[in-house]
């Protein structure tokens, strides 16, 4: 049963400390997006890779977070220093080549205090 | 104006009714368009692809295009109660954008027995 997995599934961390988040893509899967969803906004892309080479980060703040690929098989997002209004559900998600079928994970919790 | 608008919502449909979820897109070389159903607390999972003008049909749910109006939508028959979520459009960006998906806001569908 193939599937995009996260962890850790729920983050509760205080104002100023780092928060990495890991992903691993469905095996075979070439391109990697990383969401961030609120009430307010609704489904943001934050980064998206393909073939661990980053494409587009644009809707990433650039001062505080981070997203590589370290290998085919983990994606990262980091976020330092952490914010209370980073405080949102982070989505993996992953594709394969020309098709824009994307799969996602069940996602990071985030609150920060 | 969005890049992709979904009818706000909520819509309430009754048991065994059509419900039916709109969507409209700006760029006009988007060629790929994508319905995902996020049930509360879940991640989005992907219900129904279409590439070309018409219908598209797979069990209860028919997704149509019309690129000439830039209009997608999503009719679900017979609905259940086990289809209230929220449903997302989701269309590709123009250009080399590799994949990338642009979501809509989303639409609440409520079944009520």
């Amino acid at each position: 049963d193939a599937r995009v997995t996260q962890t850790p599934r729920h983050k509760v961390t205080e104002m100023g400390q780092e928060v990495t988040m890991r992903c691993q893509p469905i095996l075979g899967h070439n391109t990697v997006f990383w969401y961030r969803q609120t009430m307010m906004q609704g489904l943001e892309l934050l980064a998206y890779f393909r073939n661990r080479a980053p494409l587009d980060d644009s809707g990433m703040p650039k001062d505080r977070f981070s997203a590589e690929m370290p290998d085919a098989t983990l994606a990262t997002l980091k976020i330092q220093p952490s914010e209370p209004r980073d405080s949102a559900v982070y989505f993996c998600a992953s594709g394969f080549g020309q098709s824009y079928e994307q799969y996602f994970g069940p996602g990071t919790r985030l609150t920060v205090t | 104006q969005k890049e992709v608008e979904q009818n706000s919502g909520p819509l309430s449909v009754p048991e065994g009714a059509i419900a039916s979820l709109n969507c409209t897109y700006s760029d006009r070389g988007s060629q790929s368009f994508f319905w995902y159903r996020q049930y509360s607390g879940k991640s989005p999972e992907l219900i129904m692809f279409i590439y070309s003008n018409g219908d598209k049909e797979d069990g209860r749910f028919t997704a149509q295009l019309n690129k000439a109006s830039q209009y997608v939508s999503l009719l679900i028959r017979d609905s259940q109660p086990s289809d209230s979520a929220t449903y997302l459009c989701a269309v590709n960006a123009g250009g080399t954008s590799y994949g990338k998906l642009t979501f809509g806001q989303g639409t609440i569908l409520t079944v009520h027995p």
